[in-house]
């Protein structure tokens, strides 16, 4: 089975302070994504990787950077936390089908 | 652009099969159709996808049409845990870049 781990499930910042979100994938796949969800919003993509060191903006990458050193972390990082990131955080990993296969997710919640 | 039509919300019996209808009239011949369901407060989790032959797995069975303008997914023996929104995606097989997730179907198993 496909496993999608993220680093927490829940998560409080101040405002201003910088936070990582870490997501691990075991299944040696090559593309992995970040999004947000929020109410009435649906799922909406910051960012996505499709290989190490490689990186691609989403519909929503502004107050967002990631990280891909290794093949199966991709870290999202916000720069400086504001109250209007406060959100559930989603990371996936894709299959050779382009299945997505999603993590549990990270309620942030930025104070 | 909506790409699939599903109703908003069905409700099935547990023990029941939940047969959940999604339209994709103007699906392209490379697009296939994946199946997608949310619990509350979890990740999106990957259930099945299908070109145009039914397919089936442990969790569900995809009957595509003969015209691939319409698929029904099938809960075979419903149970209260397979209550969850279910989203019907249809996407090129081999294309980069993040899902679309529509409103999907609020599915209410009952006892």
């Amino acid at each position: 089975d496909v496993k999608v781990t993220q680093s927490s499930r829940y998560l409080v910042k101040r405002t201003g302070e910088k936070v990582f979100l870490e997501c691990v994938q075991d299944m040696d796949h090559e593309n992995m994504f970040w999004y947000r969800q929020d109410p009435g919003l649906g799922l909406r993509l910051i960012y996505f990787s499709y290989d190490v060191k490689m990186k691609e903006k989403g519909d929503i990458p502004e107050g967002y950077s990631v990280s891909r050193e290794k093949k199966e972390r991709f870290s999202l990082i916000l720069e400086s936390a504001s109250t209007n990131q406060t959100s559930m955080y989603l990371c996936a990993s894709e299959a050779l089908y382009n299945e997505q296969f999603f993590g549990p997710g990270t309620r942030l919640t930025v104070l | 652009d909506a790409k699939t039509t599903q109703p908003p919300s069905m409700d099935c019996a547990e023990g029941r099969a939940a047969n959940l209808p999604c339209n994709h009239s103007t699906i392209s011949g490379n697009e296939y159709v994946y199946w997608y369901r949310q619990i509350h407060s979890q990740g999106p989790q990957y259930i099945i996808h299908g070109l145009k032959n039914n397919e089936t797995n442990e969790m569900a069975s995809l009957i595509i049409t003969e015209d691939r303008k319409s698929s029904t997914l099938i809960l075979p023996h419903a149970t209260l845990r397979d209550t969850a929104v279910y989203y019907c995606i249809v996407r090129a097989g081999g294309s980069q870049g993040n899902l679309i997730f529509g409103k999907g179907t609020k599915l209410s198993v009952k006892p």
